[in-house]
Formats: structure tokens, sequence, C-alpha cells
């Protein structure tokens, strides 16, 4: 399935450095979403952004910096981070508002912090 | 308390067997309710809706009970290719979905 792309799929990154991850949805939704992965927890809502526009930010460090340049796009820049934000970094994309709405998941971006 | 609540596992259960997950959630306004599926190192893929007259998607059937806020997932005469983690999803009402720990299964031989 290729509704939701993600690049890279692995990264490994120092301390000081600044990268971005990408995502892409080929679905034609309205939504798209940042979620978190960390070992042996729940997937973490991080960014929403409805019709282009940050709808929630789930109090996520300002070392985390999103970015929605078109409703098919969306990017997660990221700077200076910590090792304990080593985690697999989703994203997800839906149709809505509905009562029903379903969310869409990419592969993910495995990042390792060092 | 968390928002939503499952038993980790793992169940280890035996191909044809029956086995049931269940899930609690605390939010009493949460809209809509699902069952995503993860493997190991995969993203999550819905797997089924949860409605409040229950629903039956092949060997997989999900019940949902607002008044006692549990949800449940039957699955009938397990595959190999069942095992995986399954993840109790709520929409508290808003955009976002909240997301248990999940339950892993391992079906065996």
């Amino acid at each position: 399935e290729t509704g939701v792309t993600q690049t890279p799929r692995h990264l490994v990154m120092g301390m000081t450095n600044k990268k971005s991850l990408k995502c892409e949805q080929h679905l034609g939704h309205n939504a798209m979403y940042w979620y978190k992965q960390s070992a042996k927890k729940p997937l973490e809502l991080m960014f929403v952004y409805s019709l282009e526009e940050r709808v929630e930010n789930n109090s996520v460090p300002s070392r985390f910096s999103p970015e929605c340049p078109n409703s098919s796009h969306l990017f997660l820049h990221l700077h200076t981070l910590q090792p304990e934000d080593s985690a697999l970094y989703l994203c997800a994309s839906s149709q809505g508002p509905g009562r029903q709405e379903t969310q869409y998941f990419g592969p993910g971006t495995r990042l390792l912090v060092l | 308390r968390k928002e939503v609540e499952q038993d980790p596992g793992p169940f280890n259960v035996p191909e044809g067997a029956t086995v049931a997950f269940n899930c609690t959630y605390s939010n009493s306004a949460s809209q809509s309710f699902f069952w995503y599926r993860q493997d190991c190192r995969k993203e999550p893929k819905l797997l089924m809706s949860v409605y409040s007259s229950g629903n039956e998607d092949g060997r997989f059937t999900a019940q949902l009970n607002r008044a006692s806020q549990y949800i449940s997932l039957l699955i009938r005469d397990s595959k190999l290719s069942d095992s995986a983690t399954y993840l109790c999803v709520v929409n508290p009402g808003r955009r976002a979905l909240t997301f248990g720990s999940g339950t892993r299964l391992q079906v065996q031989p």
C-alpha cells in the first residue's frame, strides 16, 4: 500500500544535528497527523493539521517543529534532539470530520538520537 | 488512570482457538471506537470500527458497551497470521485518536 509514504525510513542523528521527516499522502485527505511511538508505550499524538492549519499541539517540545505546506505534505523538523526522543515517528491522514473518521498510517521513520 | 487500558498479554493460543481481548476507556464523551492491528516494526492498520450494535467481519467480532465504557474484540478460529499486537483506539471527540498500549497475540501451530 502506498497511500501514506514517509521518508526516510530510518534516521540516526546526533544531538546537534538538524534533520526533517517527510510525509506524503495520496488519498485526498484533509487532515494529517504526527504520532510518536516509544518502546513499551502507546502511540502519543504530537500534532494535528486540518486543511493545512495546525489545530492541535499536544505539548510537544519546541525542538520538534511541524510544517504543512499543502494538504498532501507534512514535515517534522528536528533540531537539538535528546536521546529520549529516539522512537518510531508515524504520520497519518484522514478525511473528515466524521463520526467514524478513520486514520491511515504511513510506515514510520525509526529515529535514533545519539 | 490511563485513557485507554488494555491487558498487554501476551496471549499465547493454539491455531483454531477463540480468543477475546478487552479494553476500557475513561472518557465517557468518546464518540467512536476502533481496533487497529500492528505487526512487529510496522505501522498500525485499521482492523475494524466498533459500533454500538456490535459488528462482525469474518472471524472478527467487536462489541461496545457504552454504559460500562468497555470494548471487546473476539477472534474465532485463530490463524498463525493473526499474530500481532491489537490496539484499542478511541476518539475522545476531537480529530485525534487515543491509543491503548496494545494486547499482543501469538498464535502457535
